[in-house]
Parts: structure tokens; C-alpha cells; sequence
């Protein structure tokens, strides 16, 4: 069983949908939560950054931490063809020098 | 752009032979992450280095190895390369402190022939 696990999808919606996205782990050590969004031939891209449990949405994004359950989420509102790209999370434990366990990335198209 | 630059951009390689892959992060990071992406893995960590230091590793072969130098660019040595290590390999810094977020260059897409 994978530390982080992330239906790679593909999901496709129509522009103005909103789009959840979800990652499960099983190491209750991560504190650390991150959303990464990756256009085809590039780097991950970080999208946003959490700490425990909670919410923190930035714009059209919302991203949510559940400890008790073990399950993050992100959310877009307002979905528009330029957010087509795979979404990646990642996760990590504060005393192994920031390395990052990511998730296997879901493939999100949005069309207009 | 990150800030964070990775040469080549391509590499196309046959098997048994060497290669280099060159990082330089971003100004003022200290700390260099490598990561391997193929289709069937998703992104694997390799290695970490701080300061010129090797900080933690993942699964990393024998085969690979890396360093990073005095001015803080990395390089990352795959050798005796199979058909398999055909992936996209990226690299990634930050400073280093415990609850900094990692910055991603664009990556080294390598195919092994």
C-alpha cells in the first residue's frame, strides 16, 4: 500500500464546474500538506501549503485538511480551460528535512 | 518560472553509458531535492542535500549518484543506465528549514535506447 494514494482519474468537467480533488495517506506523522499543479513538460508548480488541520483557500482554491480522517482535499471554483493539468498532492514529516511523498497526480480537463 | 534551472532539457542516451544531469536552485536555497517521474511511479524521491551535505535518501540505485557543490548547484550521475531509467528527473531546492515548501525546475526528460 502506497504512503499516499490519489485516483489519477482522468476527470473532465465543463468550464464553471467545481472541481474536487482528493488524496488519502496513512502515516499520521505528515503535518505538512501541499497542492502542486503540473502542466505537461513542466515542474510541479505549488499551488498552496497547509499545516495541520484546517482550511486555506487563495483565490479560486480552497484546500482542506482532515487528520482525524486522514484525507485532503482541494478545491476549485469556477473551473476554467487553464487549470487543465494534472494536480499533484504532497506531504511530508516535519523532522525529515522537508522531503516530499506525493501523491500519484489526478488529470483534471476542463472544457469550455 | 521557479527560479530553479535544469540542463539539458532533453537527453537521449543508450544504454550502459553515463550521463550528468546540472540543478542550480533558486538564490538563496540551500537545499537541493531530487525526484524521478515515470508514468507507472509518479514522483520518486532520490536524494537530498543541504549545504553540500547529503541530508536523507530515498530510493535511490546504486548507479545514481549526486553532489552538490561549494556554490550550491547539484549534479546528478546515472550510469550503467537501462531502458527503465527512461523517466523525467527533476530537481527541486528550498532553504532548507523544516516547514519550507520545495520549488520545482523543469525537469531533465532522459531516454535510455
Amino acid at each position: 500500500q502506497k504512503e499516499v494514494e490519489q485516483d489519477p482519474g482522468p476527470l473532465s468537467v465543463p468550464e464553471g464546474a467545481i472541481v474536487s480533488l482528493n488524496c488519502t495517506y496513512s502515516n499520521s506523522a505528515f503535518q505538512y500538506f501541499m497542492w502542486y499543479r503540473q502542466y505537461s513538460r513542466k515542474g510541479p508548480e505549488l499551488l498552496m501549503y497547509t499545516y495541520s488541520s484546517g482550511n486555506k483557500e487563495d483565490g479560486r482554491f480552497t484546500a482542506q485538511v482532515d487528520k482525524s480522517s486522514k484525507y485532503i482535499s482541494l478545491f476549485i471554483r469556477d473551473s476554467q480551460p487553464s487549470d487543465s493539468a494534472t494536480y499533484l498532492c504532497a506531504m511530508s514529516v516535519s523532522n525529515q528535512g522537508g522531503k516530499l511523498i506525493f501523491g500519484q497526480g489526478t488529470e483534471l480537463s476542463v472544457k469550455p | 518560472d521557479s527560479g530553479v534551472t535544469q540542463t539539458p532539457k532533453h537527453l537521449i542516451t543508450a544504454t550502459g553509458q553515463r550521463v550528468t544531469l546540472r540543478c542550480s536552485p533558486r538564490s538563496g536555497d540551500l537545499s537541493v531535492y531530487w525526484y524521478q517521474q515515470s508514468l507507472d511511479q509518479g514522483l520518486q524521491f532520490l536524494i537530498q542535500y543541504y549545504n553540500g551535505e547529503e541530508r536523507a535518501k530515498g530510493n535511490i540505485l546504486e548507479r545514481f549518484s549526486a553532489q552538490q557543490f561549494p556554490d550550491l548547484h547539484s549534479e546528478l550521475n546515472l550510469s550503467s543506465l537501462e531502458l527503465g531509467d527512461s523517466a523525467l528527473y527533476f530537481c527541486a531546492s528550498s532553504p532548507g528549514t523544516v516547514n519550507s515548501p520545495l520549488h520545482f525546475g523543469n525537469g531533465t526528460r532522459l531516454t535510455v535506447t
